[in-house]
């Protein structure tokens, strides 16, 4: 069984441009979720994606925006980066539906530098 | 507005004896609570949970405690090994929202364990 992917592992970007970070999930998984982890802090929601569609929503501005594909992966784009954005970016996997309990299994991480 | 908080940044423990990790939280609509362990370059893993229907949850070394009424919960780790020495994060969700599973799970700032040979 094939864990939760990220790429790329690290990045250095400048202010004003735009990245995007891709997420592979875990083997039979149809949700993913995105956080952002500031230097000393918990990870923050930044928003979940279920059968491609948007499913919630953190206190992130319209310029982090995000996709997943049919396959489940996905991608957290950042507009207009700004340097408070410099953080480790996760993502997190899990199995979705109605249950409401699904562990969140988390990929490494890309560790974004704005400069 | 921090609804998840983990007072104690870090916790030295000897090998052999118990971990006790606390995490407080304030927004009562939160009814299901997990605990997550980090290393470094790694990904937080998922350790254990605890259904707010349970006042305690067991998986090997692991115990988690909740307290309801005083919206407090703690990880016990016995007994604890040098490979614990991460960060752990408690983290809690709330299990239905608009019909459908909602998976933003809100984080404390984490604790630093480190066990002592």
């Amino acid at each position: 069984e094939t864990g939760v992917t990220q790429s790329p592992t690290h990045l250095i970007k400048t202010r004003g441009q735009q990245v995007t970070l891709r997420c592979s999930s875990q083997s039979g998984h149809n949700t993913v979720s995105w956080y952002q982890q500031a230097l000393g802090q918990g990870p923050q929601f930044i928003f979940q994606y279920y059968r491609e569609e948007e499913n919630g929503r953190g206190n992130f501005p319209p310029r982090f925006s995000g996709l997943q594909f049919p396959n489940y992966s996905s991608e957290l784009n950042v507009n207009a980066l700004e340097l408070d954005d410099s953080a480790l970016y996760l993502c997190a996997s899990s199995l979705g539906g109605t249950s409401g309990v699904d562990t969140q299994y988390f990929g490494p991480g890309t560790r974004l530098t704005v400069l | 507005d921090q609804q998840v908080k983990q007072n104690s940044p870090s916790l030295s423990v000897q090998e052999g004896r118990i971990s006790i990790l606390n995490c407080d939280y304030t927004n009562s609509m939160f009814d299901y609570f997990l605990w997550y362990k980090k290393y470094p370059a790694e990904g937080p893993t998922f350790l254990i949970s605890i259904s707010s229907i349970k006042d305690k949850n067991e998986d090997g070394r692991f115990t988690v405690f909740l307290n309801k009424s005083a919206k407090h919960l703690s990880l016990h780790i016995v007994p604890s090994q040098p490979g614990d020495s991460a960060v752990y994060f408690c983290a809690a969700k709330v299990l239905y929202a608009g019909g459908t599973s909602y998976g933003k799970l809100t984080f404390g700032q984490g604790t630093i364990l480190t066990v002592h040979p």
